[in-house]
């Protein structure tokens, strides 16, 4: 059964230095989306991505961030210049043609800034 | 504007009884609304969705759930609580707002007794 990955499963980094988080959505699907959980807390919506530009992204998704979609099969989140209170699991999902279906997840990637 | 409420942060009930976790929704669109497990140290797995079909919407593991339009509500329920459901559970809605965002609710945690 098709599924979205996501790599690193774990990142750890240095406050300051930039990270990119990479997702593989399934393959035939249009809409992707990141989000974030710290630990503890709810899942935070950050950006969705449609036809290769944003199409929503919330408060959270300041400067510091920018996705991209840079061969047709990867999704990537970059922050770059990371805080600690960017630690938190991120996870990346996507939809087949219609936004009003289910997202599929992936199994997370978590960021750890010392 | 859309938000989501789950009314109970920790629901504890023995194995056998009924399970009812309560969500409340706001959203000035048509929403999609979806319920979402999460495991221990895992990703996020569908368990339902509503969008816009029948009001009474069945998922796996024996969970269902109505959507109310008059109540704003929709709520997860179980006939009969099983070890294995013990996890956190993540009401989500989503709608177009121009974007496609989607807005998960703070979770409510599932407890089992033997």
């Amino acid at each position: 059964e098709p599924e979205v990955t996501q790599t690193p499963s774990h990142q750890v980094t240095q406050m300051g230095q930039e990270v990119i988080l990479r997702c593989v959505p399934i393959s035939n699907h249009l809409y992707f989306y990141w989000y974030r959980q710290i630990l503890g807390q709810k899942v935070e919506f950050l950006v969705s991505f449609y036809n290769n530009e944003i199409s929503e992204k919330s408060e959270i998704f300041d400067d510091q961030f920018s996705v991209e979609r840079p061969d047709g099969s990867n999704f990537t989140l970059k922050i770059r210049s990371t805080k600690l209170e960017d630690s938190a699991m991120y996870f990346c999902a996507s939809i087949w043609t219609n936004p009003y279906n289910e997202q599929f997840f992936g199994p997370g990637t978590r960021l750890t800034v010392l | 504007a859309q938000s989501v409420t789950q009314l109970d942060s920790h629901v504890s009930v023995s194995e056998g009884t009924p399970v009812l976790l309560r969500c409340n929704y706001s959203s000035s669109y048509s929403p999609s609304l979806f319920w979402y497990v999460q495991h221990p140290n895992k990703g996020l797995q569908l368990l339902l969705k509503y969008t816009s079909a029948a009001t009474l919407v069945k998922g796996i593991n024996g969970f269902e759930a109505e959507f109310k339009k008059s109540e704003t509500s929709f709520h997860l329920t179980k006939p009969s609580a099983h070890m294995s459901d013990a996890a956190e559970y993540f009401c989500v809605v989503s709608a177009n707002t121009g974007g496609f965002k989607t807005i998960f609710g703070a979770g409510t945690r599932l407890f089992v007794k033997a």
